[in-house]
């Protein structure tokens, strides 16, 4: 079974700087996407980036980008010029068959 | 884009009775749809697929009598929690992949999920 692991509960950064959330998975598939969705109070899923597994080159999707580690099986996520609408929880996710989540980020960003 | 569209948004209802949640594909067609449930301060966790024309797939420690889903079209899904107690008390999210795009690719569309209160 695939499990996805983020480490991180919370974390916090001042607005306009750099932070990076950490996420793991454990899987046997050799076929697979890894996501990550920020999930704001409103509660909607909004998919931030995507990486295919059979890619090497990290996804990047404007101040969003993906440090992916296959061989690791670590895949975590940078935002860089974080801005105050980047508060959310953020959910790492493994797409085999299923999408299957990790415990998800709180981020916090501050002014 | 693909929009996703889940009904009710919230939903208050007495223990003992039973709910429906509905769950619609308004642009695009949906084999495959997908039901989360997510306690407050938690992640998602996967309930069950629903494949259309067939019987979903329910994950481990998940009661299907319980929980039905019926997937009656390619554009509908619905999850009807039975006889529902408060513990069953959660926020209900689904979500649909398109029939046209292959699995692994294919990006998954979420509704605005269901807030479901049993007193």
């Amino acid at each position: 079974a695939q499990t996805v692991t983020q480490s991180q509960p919370e974390m916090s950064v001042q607005e306009a700087e750099t932070v990076t959330l950490s996420c793991t998975y454990d899987t046997s598939e050799s076929n697979y996407y890894l996501f990550w969705y920020k999930q704001p109070p409103s509660r909607q899923m909004i998919l931030v980036i995507r990486q295919e597994a059979y890619k090497q080159q990290n996804a990047t999707e404007n101040r969003f980008s993906v440090n992916f580690q296959k061989a690791a099986k670590s895949f975590s996520l940078k935002i860089s010029d974080s801005q105050l609408g980047d508060t959310a929880m953020y959910f790492c996710a493994f797409r085999g068959d299923k999408l299957i989540f990790g415990t998800g980020t709180r981020l916090q960003v501050f002014p | 884009g693909a929009v996703v569209s889940q009904h009710p948004s919230w939903v208050i209802c007495k223990s003992g009775t039973s709910v429906k949640i509905e769950c619609r594909s308004l642009d695009f067609q949906a084999t495959t749809m997908f039901w989360y449930r997510q306690f407050p301060k938690q992640s998602l966790m996967l309930m069950a697929t629903s494949n259309e024309g067939s019987k979903a797939t329910y994950e481990q420690g998940v009661e299907k009598d319980k929980f039905l889903i019926n997937h009656a079209s390619l554009t509908l899904s619905t999850l009807t929690v039975t006889s529902a107690h408060p513990e069953d008390s959660s926020f209900y999210i689904c979500s649909a992949k398109s029939s046209l795009r292959s699995s692994y690719n294919s990006p998954l569309h979420f509704g605005n999920g269901t807030r479901l209160t049993v007193t």
